[in-house]
């Protein structure tokens, strides 16, 4: 069964830093293309990043330079570094499996539970 | 970015009914759509991929259609764990972007 477990959410001040962390189970993570997706208190989906198979990275614009998708393959997990805080970066955070093994589908099928992260002095 | 516009922002069905979403896109992503549903407190769950093929074990009464930059997500016959809130996805350009989302609420 897969299953996606996110760890690391929290308060943090602006301009601080956060790691997040995504335990996959049932899969590989270096055979799927995994990402993350945000959603702010009361508000819609926002697609971040993505770790491809791979290994090479996107992101959305709003998070380049500040945010770094990051893979430990030994131990099925996908990380999500954030520095320099912003409160507009606070939302609950997904990481989400897409489906190809190997190549790239573009929408998700697994989703983790979500990790808060919470941005204010 | 592809901007996808969803309408209406609030639907309100009685169970039984049939319910129709509308997703537009801001120019063409051919078939590459995604929709979710979303209950308070849960992870979005993938309903439809592809504008019109079903997810594992989603009920028939879901169905997509569209290509292009119009798309509808039709729920044939409202059941009571069906409301909630429904997104749009397009993958056909970076960066992956959403729909605001139409909740289904109870009329």
């Amino acid at each position: 069964e897969v299953q996606l477990v996110e760890s690391g959410g929290g308060l943090v001040q602006p301009g601080g830093s956060l790691r997040l962390s995504c335990a996959a189970s049932g899969f590989t993570v270096s055979s799927n293309y995994m990402n993350w997706v945000r959603q702010a208190p009361g508000k819609g989906l926002e697609w971040i990043s993505v770790i491809y198979a791979g290994g090479i990275t996107y992101y959305t614009e709003s998070v380049k330079g500040r945010f770094t998708v990051s893979r430990d393959d030994s131990n099925n997990i996908v990380y999500l570094q954030m520095n320099s805080l912003r409160a507009e970066d606070t939302a609950v955070y997904y990481c989400a499996r897409d489906p190809g093994r190997n190549f790239w589908n573009g929408y998700f099928d697994h989703w983790g539970q979500g990790a808060l992260v919470t941005v204010s002095s | 970015d592809i901007v996808m516009t969803q309408s209406p922002a609030t639907l309100s069905v009685s169970p039984g009914e049939r319910a129709t979403l509308s997703c537009r896109a801001g120019q063409s992503v051919n078939s590459n759509i995604a929709w979710y549903q979303q209950k308070p407190g849960q992870a979005p769950r993938l309903l439809i991929y592809g504008a019109s093929t079903r997810a594992t074990g989603l009920p028939a009464r879901f169905s997509g259609s569209g290509s292009g930059t119009e798309f509808t997500l039709t729920i044939s016959s409202l059941q009571s764990e069906d409301f909630a809130v429904y997104y749009c996805q397009q993958y056909f350009d970076w960066p992956l972007t959403f729909g605001g989302g139409t909740k289904v609420e109870i009329k």
